[in-house]
């Protein structure tokens, strides 16, 4: 079993563009998440998908939007990227919302100029 | 205010000591807390999870609820090089809120 999987792992943008990154788990979860994390910042939460079929804003909703495809796979859109979003994004799964271990991927790396 | 705060740090440690993470947590009702390692550039992986006031032994890591006055803590006994680190409490009532984590550096 791969767990959670992302790509990218690594994307530069420049001011303005757009990009998804996608994200799968083979965990057969019901709850996915994705975090940005900056330094001094730890892990933010920008939206999270705590079933298929729903979704809902985290700490960080601002300039991104998502997609909860199918059970497996949920996706992080920037539709304008802005130099305040170069970070690390991660995407975790767990088997519930609630109190369960979430299980992370490898993040991506992404720059905007 | 954060909902999860840790002692910044970073903390060096000889190696063989033990290292002593804190973190205390605002929200009352979190009901279970987690603590992950993270290796620079490398994704959280979890070390513990513990939902119940007292001590979880897991090997050479051991972790402390306290409930009432609302902190967790994470001992890691014989410290290795191995162990230099990051890492990051979270707690859960509904959503993980994560700390910003403490750097830990054992010195060989």
């Amino acid at each position: 079993n791969a767990g959670v999987t992302q790509t990218p792992k690594f994307q530069v943008l420049k001011t303005g563009q757009s990009m998804t990154l996608q994200c799968a788990q083979d965990m057969n979860h019901n709850s996915m998440y994705w975090y940005r994390q900056d330094p001094g910042m730890g892990l933010r939460l920008i939206y999270y998908s705590a079933s298929e079929g729903t979704t809902d804003k985290g700490e960080v909703p601002n300039g991104y939007n998502v997609s909860r495809l199918n059970k497996r796979e949920f996706s992080l859109r920037l539709e304008s990227a802005a130099p305040s979003q170069t970070s690390v994004y991660f995407c975790a799964s767990s088997e519930t919302q609630s109190t369960d271990t979430q299980y992370f991927g490898p993040g991506t790396r992404l720059t905007v100029l | 205010q954060k909902e999860v705060e840790q002692n910044s740090g970073p903390l060096s440690v000889p190696e063989g000591a033990i290292a002593s993470l804190n973190c205390t947590y605002s929200d009352r009702g979190s009901q279970s807390f987690f603590w992950y390692r993270q290796y620079s550039g490398k994704s959280p992986e979890l070390i513990m999870f513990i939902y119940s006031n007292g001590d979880k032994e897991d090997g050479r890591f051991t972790a402390q609820l306290n409930k009432a006055s609302q902190y967790v803590s994470l001992l890691i006994r014989d410290s290795q090089p191995s162990d230099s680190a990051t890492y990051l409490c979270a707690g859960s009532r509904y959503k993980l809120s994560f700390g910003a984590g403490t750097t830990v550096t054992v010195r060989a």
